[in-house]
């Protein structure tokens, strides 16, 4: 059974940082792209970030290029994010999802953690 | 980047009754990459078309997709009370992938 599971979400102060974790499980991690998608209380979804099987492609959404990064241990099976210069606008609720493919910028989303909560508020 | 844009935004039915849902593209979607997922309160969003007419695998025949280009329908034929929810599209075909802003299918 694929398995999510995203963790380190947490309040923080705005211009402050946030590392965001993914653990995966139940199918060959190396083999898929993966992603961060939010969605803003009462709001709808939004592609944040993804990267490729071995990390050889990487993109983000324009609201969070040049702020957040995006990682993988293979090894370890899990996905981070790390969020730097946060904003009011960054708080959500942080799915990890798996792609169908190995690329990051072709697939879909076929399994999907239970999120994770990050709020930014002073 | 690729808007997708819903209709109607809120979708009044019957358990028993036929939905359709829209999604409309700002251009056209490469290749028909369209997906469709349905998110319930407090849930994570659930794979529920690929391709813009494949179901995923445990979906019931009841939910159909059709179109191409830059208009696409998500049909639930009949609708069971655990299909009332949130119903999102997504393109996949050009970076960078998006959403449409949802469509929510209540009880009447």
């Amino acid at each position: 059974e694929v398995q999510l599971v995203e963790s380190g979400g947490d309040l923080v102060q705005p211009g402050r940082s946030l590392r965001l974790s993914c653990a995966a499980s139940g199918f060959t991690f190396d083999d898929y792209a993966m992603h961060w998608v939010r969605q803003a209380p009462g709001k709808g979804l939004e592609w944040v970030s993804g990267i490729s099987w071995n990390s050889g492609s990487i993109g983000y959404a324009d609201s969070v290029k040049g702020r957040f990064t995006i990682s993988r241990d293979n090894a370890k099976n899990s996905l981070y994010l790390q969020m730097n210069s946060l904003r009011a606008e960054d708080t959500a609720l942080y799915y990890c999802a798996k792609d169908i493919n190995y690329g990051e910028n072709d697939g879909y989303f076929d399994y999907w953690g239970q999120g994770t909560l990050v709020t930014v508020s002073s | 980047e690729i808007v997708l844009t819903q209709s109607p935004g809120t979708l009044s039915l019957s358990p028993g009754e036929r939905a359709t849902l829209s999604c409309r593209a700002s251009q056209s979607v490469r290749s028909s990459y369209l997906a469709w997922y349905q998110q319930k309160p407090g849930q994570a969003p659930r794979l529920l078309i690929y391709g813009a007419s494949s179901r995923a695998t445990g979906i019931p025949d009841r939910f159909s997709g059709s179109g191409s280009g830059t208009d696409f329908t998500l049909t639930i034929s009949r609708l069971e009370p655990e299909d009332f929810a949130v119903f999102y599209c997504q393109q996949y075909g050009n970076s960078p992938r998006t959403f449409g802003q949802g469509t929510k299918v209540e009880i009447k």
